[in-house]
């Protein structure tokens, strides 16, 4: 099943912050995170496994609440290369494959 | 890591013909999939290409539309068959080494069906 990501889209101004959420209706063993440019396959961010961990590098971090089966990726102090398609992605507890969210877009304006 | 070379990276196809992609990877690999993502859309997963057996199919893709075969740990095709417009999309190869981790993606191939 799909997991639900919002917003859809995100406009900032360079140096402003953003937050993006993905939530699942089903229990999760990991939550994918993944920026995809226009015409470029997509890039992984980072991966989240149950346990309610936080990860991050730079300025871009995530966090993933197990009981709530949700997720949030978090950009600070945004940059132009920021900008693209953000998907999540989720791995149920029993299964290898990836589902991705619907995406968000995110723009960032000088 | 690993790399994945697929091709073609575009082709352009008649309606009612059939197209196969192909998807190499540098190393042994037990996961693969193939994804679509139709113009301005998510990545949808077509279905699992399991070494040695049938692919396991996602709800919406059926065998004799999307036929996928892996003779091996390294190399897996999809194949598009009796094509319709509304096949038009990227289509993506991905590997993972183990569960847990990520997800590599090969470059796409872009089909457009006239």
């Amino acid at each position: 099943q799909q997991p639900v990501q919002s917003p859809q889209a995100v406009i900032l101004r360079e140096g402003e912050d953003a937050v993006i959420n993905c939530s699942s209706s089903k229990a999760l063993y990991s939550v994918h995170w993944y920026r995809q440019k226009h015409g470029e396959a997509p890039v992984f961010l980072m991966i989240l496994l149950k346990g309610g961990e936080q990860k991050g590098h730079e300025k871009i971090s995530a966090s993933f609440n197990e009981k709530k089966q949700q997720s949030s990726l978090y950009l600070t102090a945004s940059q132009l290369s920021y900008s693209g398609t953000y998907f999540c992605g989720t791995e149920g507890s029993s299964a290898s494959k990836i589902i991705f969210g619907s995406g968000t877009r995110l723009s960032i304006r000088p | 890591s690993a790399v994945i070379s697929q091709k073609p990276s575009r082709d352009i196809c008649q309606r009612g013909t059939s197209l196969t992609i192909q998807c190499q990877v540098d190393s042994q690999v037990t996961m693969m999939f193939w994804y679509r993502q139709q113009p301005g859309q998510s990545l949808t997963l077509i279905a699992t290409a399991n070494q040695g057996s049938e692919a396991t199919y996602e709800s919406g893709f059926v065998i004799d539309k999307f036929p996928i075969s892996r003779p091996n740990l390294t190399f897996s095709t999809l194949t598009v068959s009796n094509m319709s417009p509304e096949d038009s999309s990227i289509y993506l190869c991905s590997v993972r080494l183990a569960a847990g981790e990520k997800l590599f993606f090969g470059s796409g191939t872009q089909l457009s069906v006239l």
